[in-house]
């Protein structure tokens, strides 16, 4: 079956620091990848996705890459901010699941000033 | 702005004592899903309505079941809480059930089970 493996957090950084969350997949067919984001006391919310091997999503200056040859999908980001502090969750969308999505455990980030 | 709203945010209920939680959408969407959270785990799927077709996961204890009387409202009815059910329930929907489609949450409803 389909699943999503995390890198384990929490991860703390200081402001302005890179962030790099690890994340690899297994899944049968093909299937779409998202990074969603959860602030503290709210819903997930799509961070960006990519739906074929090799599209990069970006969005608010994180970026992640569909790598089919290492099944990976790592989010990146050049420089945080204390106000990126929250769970990632790392996801995939199969076309043998009927478009059901499977989430990884999530990665807790925390950056300090 | 198109949203799904989840009410109450925060709900507490006694052992046993059913309960229902509530979610609507602006977004007229077809896909309708409920997920319970633990702890900041990954959301775990309980069912999910594609217009009025309901799609039970496999592993969705009896205890857990659902509504949705029109396109905007869906219900999450716990017949007999346990303390294990505590959590957050996230409703979220889809336009539709392919596999490139983005899934739109609420912002949960916080079940506390005394």
């Amino acid at each position: 079956g389909d699943s999503v493996t995390q890198m384990e957090g929490p991860v703390t950084l200081s402001e302005e620091a890179f962030l790099t969350i690890n994340c690899t997949y297994t899944a049968t067919g093909y299937p779409s990848l998202f990074w969603y984001v959860q602030y503290p006391g709210e819903g997930l919310q799509l961070l960006l996705k990519a739906t074929k091997a090799d599209d990069k999503g970006s969005n608010k200056g994180f970026e992640a890459t569909y790598r089919k040859e290492t099944t990976s999908f790592h989010l990146e980001k050049g420089s945080v901010q204390v106000s990126d502090s929250a769970v990632y969750f790392c996801a995939l969308s199969s076309n043998t699941n009927a478009g059901k999505s499977t989430f990884g455990d999530g990665t807790t980030l925390t950056v300090k000033p | 702005d198109a949203m799904v709203i989840q009410n109450p945010r925060y709900q507490v209920t006694q052992f046993g004592k059913p309960v229902t939680l509530s979610c609507s959408q602006t977004l007229n969407h077809n896909v309708m899903y409920w997920y319970q959270q633990k702890s900041s785990q990954a959301p775990k799927l309980l069912f999910h309505y594609y217009d009025k077709d309901f799609n039970n996961e496999a592993d969705t204890p009896d205890n857990f079941q659902s509504r949705r009387p029109n396109t905007s409202f869906c219900f999450l009815d716990i017949r007999s809480p346990g303390l294990g059910d505590a959590a957050m329930y996230l409703c979220a929907t889809s336009r539709d059930l392919g596999y490139q489609e983005t899934q739109y949450f609420g912002p949960g409803t916080r079940l506390l089970v005394l």
